[in-house]
């Protein structure tokens, strides 16, 4: 199985801050990686697919980058209802599908 | 407008049977993929396994033995039964559409979560 390592596990911010979280694949998968968000009690929301594509109806707050191992996902002037708790998945291989870890954003 | 409602039963003892549907809204299966992917409390996200309109299933190794996906065309439903659980299968239970080409491997549509508790 294709390892996702997500870093850092929470960071706490403010309203207005930039927020960065690096997903690592423990092997290239090109632009397979999806972002989610995931509100205390809620379903998971897809928020980026192909490492940077926007799903359609999501803020342009973020933004998503990267390529083979390496992935960064970036919130650009943070609102309240950022605060949450975001994954990476990797779909590199079509039917053994992993999500990293998890980073909670929390307030400062 | 593209919705995944589910159920089934919530609290189940050892050794039972966890089973649970969702029904899609607003799609036809054909095209995609529909997965359960389940979330332990206070953990992260696993997936359990995918199953497409022809009824052609993928399952997680590690929960293969013990796993069955099935569809109903007719009511534009799928299942997901789950034997032999322990305390180690608590958790939430989601169902997803699975979208390999217009999304890259993604989920875009999620059920709202089914909460399953074993317990004796």
């Amino acid at each position: 199985d294709i390892q996702m390592t997500q870093s850092p596990s929470s960071v706490a911010a403010s309203v207005g801050d930039r927020v960065t979280i690096t997903c690592r694949a423990s092997q290239d998968i090109g632009s397979w990686l999806a972002w989610y968000q995931q509100h205390q009690g809620g379903a998971p929301k897809l928020l980026i697919f192909a490492a940077s594509t926007l799903e359609s109806g999501v803020s342009s707050r973020f933004t998503g980058s990267g390529s083979g191992t390496v992935f960064t996902l970036t919130i650009n002037s943070l609102q309240p209802e950022d605060f949450a708790t975001y994954y990476c998945q990797q779909a590199n291989s079509f039917f053994s599908l992993t999500f990293g870890g998890g980073t909670k954003v929390e307030m400062k | 407008q593209v919705q995944l409602q589910q159920w089934g039963a919530g609290l189940l003892k050892p050794s039972e049977t966890l089973s649970l549907t969702c029904a899609v809204y607003g799609w036809s299966f054909s095209g995609y993929y529909w997965s359960w992917i389940r979330q332990p409390p206070g953990k992260g996200l696993e997936c359990i396994g995918e199953i497409n309109h022809s009824g052609s299933t993928s399952y997680n190794p590690s929960l293969e033995s013990r796993v069955t996906i099935s569809v109903d065309m007719s009511k534009n439903q799928f299942s997901l039964k789950m034997n032999s659980v322990t305390a180690a299968d608590t958790a939430v239970y989601y169902c997803a559409r699975y979208c390999i080409d217009s999304c890259w491997g993604a989920f875009d549509i999620w059920g709202q979560g089914t909460m399953v508790t074993v317990s004796s």
